[in-house]
């Protein structure tokens, strides 16, 4: 069965700090990898995306991710945070061609970034 | 002004009464899906439906049920059966399959 692990629960970072979020998954075949961000007291949105071609997504409010195949790894980076930043991502997978669009989450990462 | 709407945005029930949770979409998606998210165990997906009248259990659709009769509606009804109700309940769709989903604003269930 697929599944997705995210190994840091929690990181608190300063302002300008730069972030690396983990993201690993099983699954031997072609996937597609997300990463959702959820905003104190906003919906779940998407922040990239990664289905086909170039490794190197990059998202919205200047983050990026890397597919690395051969690591089953979908790491989420950004290189100097905000404040704004202060919030809870999420990675997903699902494996597509087969008979349904099931996203299979990580347990989450909490990040707070200090003023 | 598109979207998925939830409501209510909190809900509180009493212990072995059963509830409903609304879930509309606006965005003509076919695919909708709901998960429940609890702290620390991230989103777990209860059921989906990929068209009209039809749908299907997720990873933990014991103790709720759903209905698909509207392609914007997908009400998910939490039974008395299920053991552990109060969660953060989120309704999601997508256009079709693989495809991005996107996520109402959630409702939060607390059984007393």
């Amino acid at each position: 069965a697929q599944s997705v692990s995210q190994h840091n629960h929690h990181v608190i970072l300063s302002e300008a700090a730069s972030l690396e979020l983990g993201c690993n998954y099983s699954y031997g075949g072609t996937v597609n990898l997300f990463w959702y961000v959820q905003y104190p007291g906003q919906h779940l949105q998407l922040l990239l995306k990664y289905f086909s071609g170039d490794p190197l997504v990059k998202g919205i409010k200047g983050f990026e991710a890397e597919f690395i195949k051969s690591k089953f790894s979908f790491n989420l980076r950004k290189p100097s945070v905000q404040w704004s930043d202060t919030a809870e991502y999420f990675c997903a997978v699902n494996a597509p061609g087969g008979a349904t669009n099931k996203l299979i989450f990580g347990t989450g990462t909490l990040l707070a970034v200090q003023p | 002004d598109g979207g998925i709407t939830q409501s209510p945005k909190y809900l509180f029930r009493k212990e072995g009464q059963n509830v409903t949770l609304s879930c509309e979409q606006n965005l003509n998606h076919d695919a909708m899906y709901w998960y429940r998210q609890d702290p620390g165990q991230g989103l777990r997906l209860i059921y989906y439906s990929q068209i009209v009248n039809d749908f299907q259990k997720g990873d933990i659709a014991e103790g709720y049920s759903v209905s698909r009769e509207k392609k914007e509606s997908f009400p998910l009804t939490v039974t008395s059966a299920q053991k552990n109700p109060t969660a953060f309940y989120l309704c999601a769709s997508s256009i079709y399959s693989p495809d991005t989903q996107y996520f109402g604003p959630g409702t939060r269930l607390t059984v007393l």
